[in-house]
């Protein structure tokens, strides 16, 4: 089966720390994302990535850190330079030349206290 | 002005209906568009997406596109309480390097068996 994978489903952490979420995809896509969910904001992107070992920032970067070292993972670090990092946190992946449709993961709901 | 408007809802029919979901936008450069359904605490799942305007069908579903209106739609026939979810259109612009989707913040359905 074809797909994207996150884990954890649900992640608990103490301010101040630094959490890694995990991504994997086994679709072949070459461009991966990060977005992050809250109520009545809809889909905002941290990052992305087009290509192993390149990734650019998205509309709300700061406080977030993300690698590319294999085509299948882009994990994402959420900082404790993050101000509000409690969110639902999404990965997706398509492909680089089209067609464009990004394909989603189940997602994390990171809550920090 | 933001680039894509979209009724939050939340919009509640009896089972059987036909439900009309809209979205608006802004950026005269978007050339395609797709349409997302969310569970509650779930990952997006692709619906449909097209690159042009008129309509487009899948079993139950509809999507339509008018470029000139800037105003996209997605039609449900004979709904069915399992469509009960958030859908969420997304659009972005072809071309080299275009990888990023705009998204409307969602619009929540109900439909009541």
């Amino acid at each position: 089966d074809g797909g994207i994978t996150q884990s954890p489903k649900y992640l608990f952490r103490k301010e101040g720390q630094n959490v890694t979420l995990s991504c994997e995809q086994n679709l072949n896509h070459d461009a991966m994302y990060w977005y992050r969910q809250d109520p009545g904001q809809g889909l905002r992107l941290i990052y992305y990535s087009q290509i192993v070992n390149d990734f650019q920032k998205g509309d709300i970067a700061e406080g977030y850190s993300v690698s590319r070292e294999k085509k299948e993972s882009f994990p994402l670090t959420v900082t404790s330079a993050q101000k509000n990092p409690t969110a639902f946190y999404l990965c997706a992946s398509s492909e680089s030349s089209g067609p464009y449709e990004q394909y989603f993961g189940p997602g994390t709901r990171l809550t920090v206290t | 002005q933001k680039e894509v408007e979209q009724d939050p809802g939340p919009l509640s029919v009896p089972e059987g209906a036909i439900v009309s979901l809209n979205c608006t936008y802004s950026n005269s450069a978007f050339q395609y568009f797709m349409w997302y359904r969310q569970y509650s605490r779930k990952g997006p799942e692709l619906l449909m997406y097209t690159y042009s305007s008129g309509n487009k069908e899948d079993g139950r579903f509809t999507a339509q596109v008018d470029k000139s209106s800037k105003y996209i739609s997605l039609f449900i026939r004979d709904s069915q309480p399992s469509d009960s979810a958030t859908y969420l259109c997304a659009m972005g612009v072809l071309g080299a390097g275009s990888y990023q989707l705009t998204f409307g913040k969602g619009t929540k359905l109900s439909v009541i068996p």
